[in-house]
């Protein structure tokens, strides 16, 4: 029954890995996001997509490279892990951009 | 660009009220939101208002926005230990590229 789900939710890499975060959500909404929550629970907007096309990209490295295979999921693949990129990363949804947004439980990634 | 700020720590005893502030410099700002996150948790939403209303009442929780001041509030009466979570406040307008502009969050502790 959840809405919004990703996986894994905790993910322990080394340095230099590549690695993948799925995210699905039920909800039948048009809009998907990743977000960044840093340590100091300081939340970023990574990407955005409606209907599968790419609406918000922002100052993210090109390491991060989100697919939307289809409107219900939106995977985000990581190359050449850095330590920098331990945080939290959560996926959300949203009818439209100007609607709630709805949020999975996040992904905890943590480089070795 | 925009921006939201909230005062980062809260401190209540268990059964006062809470009022969490919220200061945006948007002009023209569409919605308002209030998110919940617990400790471990994603984010979820708990209220929104529009920007053509004054206050919205939900249960315990109230919000109050001041257009003029670009000020909006969260008063949450009652307050119990469960309440204590992080608070986010976001703003959203068409013009800010299709994305919400988040507060860092305000950490409120209920205290027995």
């Amino acid at each position: 029954d959840t809405a919004v789900s990703q996986t894994p939710k905790y993910l322990v890499t080394q340095m230099g890995n590549d690695k993948s975060i799925k995210c699905e959500q039920n909800l039948g909404h048009d809009t998907m996001y990743w977000y960044k929550q840093d340590s100091k629970k300081f939340l970023k907007i990574m990407f955005s997509y409606n209907n599968k096309e790419l609406i918000i990209n922002e100052t993210v490295p090109n390491r991060f490279s989100p697919k939307s295979p289809d409107k219900a999921h939106l995977n985000l693949h990581i190359n050449s892990l850095e330590l920098g990129d331990s945080a939290v990363y959560f996926c959300a949804s949203s009818q439209d951009a100007d609607q709630p947004q709805h949020f999975g439980d996040g992904t905890r990634l943590s480089i070795l | 660009g925009e921006d939201v700020e909230q005062s980062l720590f809260l401190s209540v005893r268990e059964g006062d009220s809470s009022v969490i502030n919220c200061t945006y410099t948007d002009s023209s700002s569409t919605y308002l939101y209030w998110y919940k996150q617990e400790p471990g948790a994603g984010l979820q939403l708990l209220t929104y208002i529009f920007s053509n209303m004054d206050m919205k009442q939900d249960q315990r929780l109230t919000v109050l926005l001041n257009k003029k001041d670009k000020h909006l509030s969260l008063r949450i009466a009652d307050t119990q230990t469960g309440d204590s979570a992080i608070y986010f406040c976001a703003d959203y307008n068409a013009g800010n590229n299709r994305k919400l502009i988040w507060g860092l969050g305000t950490s409120l502790a209920v205290n027995p």
